[in-house]
């Protein structure tokens, strides 16, 4: 996997509004498709690890989904909180017998109170 | 259950020198990845190791090398530190494809 794309880059929302992200990668050969929520100053927290075509994870307010096939993962945040405000990075990876991920650079949140 | 430790916190260096970090990981966890974040970009792939064996490397000069001990902690280190190496250093373990990351080591070379 040469280029994982995020979008958008960047976003401000308001407090209790609802908000989706894009992953989007080349190809499919990966084992697994990885989301963190990445706060300043803190480690990378995973928050869903997604393996099979049509998986969809889900983990309070937020929500996952992936599509191998056309090669993309939506992030949904339903109701916003100030709490929320991170980077959001997705990385599929994993497979013949590494667990490399490859990166994207990131969807910044922010969410205004 | 303690998560993954990394030393230093920061670190300044001038150019020329060289840097060793250390990353502890969770207890039982045998793999250990190492990423680089520099502004502007994703985390980049430096290295992978599995019970001290270097499994995957990244696209990296060999001024950058790596190693596992048998407690399954490791050390990167960089020789003749360059301006462009400055940058947030995570380590990550894993027991099996989840990786659970550090808090980094920021270098700075001067």
């Amino acid at each position: 996997i040469l280029n994982v794309e995020q979008s958008p880059q960047s976003l401000h929302v308001q407090e209790g509004d609802s908000t989706n992200f894009t992953c989007s990668f080349p190809s499919s050969n990966f084992y697994a498709l990885h989301w963190y929520r990445w706060e300043t100053a803190k480690s990378p927290e995973a928050l869903f690890v997604m393996t099979l075509n049509g998986d969809e994870k889900k983990k309070g307010r937020i929500s996952a989904t992936l599509n191998t096939k056309e090669g993309y993962s939506y992030l949904y945040i339903k109701g916003s909180q100030p709490e929320d405000s991170a980077t959001y990075l997705c990385a599929p990876g994993g497979g013949a017998g590494s667990y490399q991920l490859t990166f994207g650079k990131g969807t910044k949140l922010s969410v205004i109170p | 259950k303690a998560g993954v430790t990394q030393t230093p916190r920061y670190l300044i260096k001038t150019r020329g020198q060289q840097v060793t970090l250390s990353c502890s990981p969770i207890s039982g966890h045998r793999s250990v990845s190492w990423y680089q974040q520099t502004p502007g970009q994703g985390l980049q792939f430096l290295f992978e190791y599995f019970s001290e064996t270097q499994r995957n490397k990244g696209n990296f000069p060999g001024r950058f090398s790596g190693r596992q001990f048998s407690n399954s902690r490791s050390e990167m280190n960089v020789s003749t530190l360059e301006l462009g190496d400055s940058a947030l250093y995570l380590c990550a373990s894993s027991l099996e494809y989840e990786q659970f990351f550090g808090p980094g080591t920021r270098l700075t070379v001067l």
